[in-house]
């Protein structure tokens, strides 16, 4: 079993749609959790954080219920400009040191 | 921006051949990384530092070295590169917050032939 499980996709939404991405990771002591967003190509950038209580940023709207070890983002009024992968991220101790676990992400268009 | 570049950008070579890819920062951050993504799979660790000349190896460090002999460069070297090495290889900074965030370089395409 991966550690960070989403699906693959891709979500081809029209724009102005509203759409929700899922995740669930395997580490019950995980610590912290990020979306971040990767265009073609490019370097993968930070999105946001991901906090116990759910956060909101703009449009984006983040959720995480430790319980079930499930990790959620709600993207609403989707502009093409959302298209990329959207990766989900885990913080984890491995020894004495903390390290990232990396979805393998979950594609995104947005189309006109 | 997080002040990070990587050199170079794209590089083609043969099998057996060594390679090193640099990774530059401006911005004094003690912990970087190296880390490979492949089709199909997250990004995984290949060696991270701490620190000038304390290093430590990832997920999938074999066929991989580092080295750190100033705090701004992160150096990565495949000694003997071989075709499963073909990859993209990202460098990362950690953030100053408190959470592990991390802020990648542009990328190296790599590819072994």
């Amino acid at each position: 079993r991966k550690e960070v499980e989403q699906d693959p996709g891709p979500f081809n939404v029209p724009e102005g749609a509203t759409v929700a991405f899922n995740c669930t990771y395997s580490n019950s002591a995980s610590q912290s959790f990020f979306w971040y967003r990767q265009d073609c190509r490019k370097e993968p950038k930070l999105l946001m954080s991901v906090y116990s209580s759910g956060n909101e940023d703009g449009r984006f709207t983040a959720q995480l219920n430790r319980a079930s070890q499930y990790i959620s983002l709600l993207i609403r009024d989707s502009k093409l400009s959302d298209s990329a992968t959207y990766l989900c991220v885990v913080n984890n101790w491995v020894g004495s040191a903390r390290q990232l676990t990396f979805g393998s992400g979950t594609q995104l268009t947005v189309l006109p | 921006d997080a002040g990070i570049t990587q050199s170079p950008r794209h590089k083609v070579t043969e099998t057996g051949t060594p390679v090193t890819l640099r990774c530059h920062q401006t911005e004094n951050h003690r912990y970087m990384y190296w880390y490979r993504q492949d089709p199909g799979h997250g990004l995984r660790l290949i060696h991270y530092s701490y620190g000038v000349k304390d290093t430590d190896k990832g997920e999938v460090s074999d066929g991989y070295s580092v080295s750190r002999s100033k705090t701004e460069d992160f150096l990565l070297t495949l000694e003997s590169a071989t075709s499963s090495q073909t990859s993209v290889y990202f460098c990362a900074i950690r953030g100053t917050g408190s959470r592990n965030e991390q802020y990648f370089g542009p990328g190296t395409r790599l590819t072994v032939t």
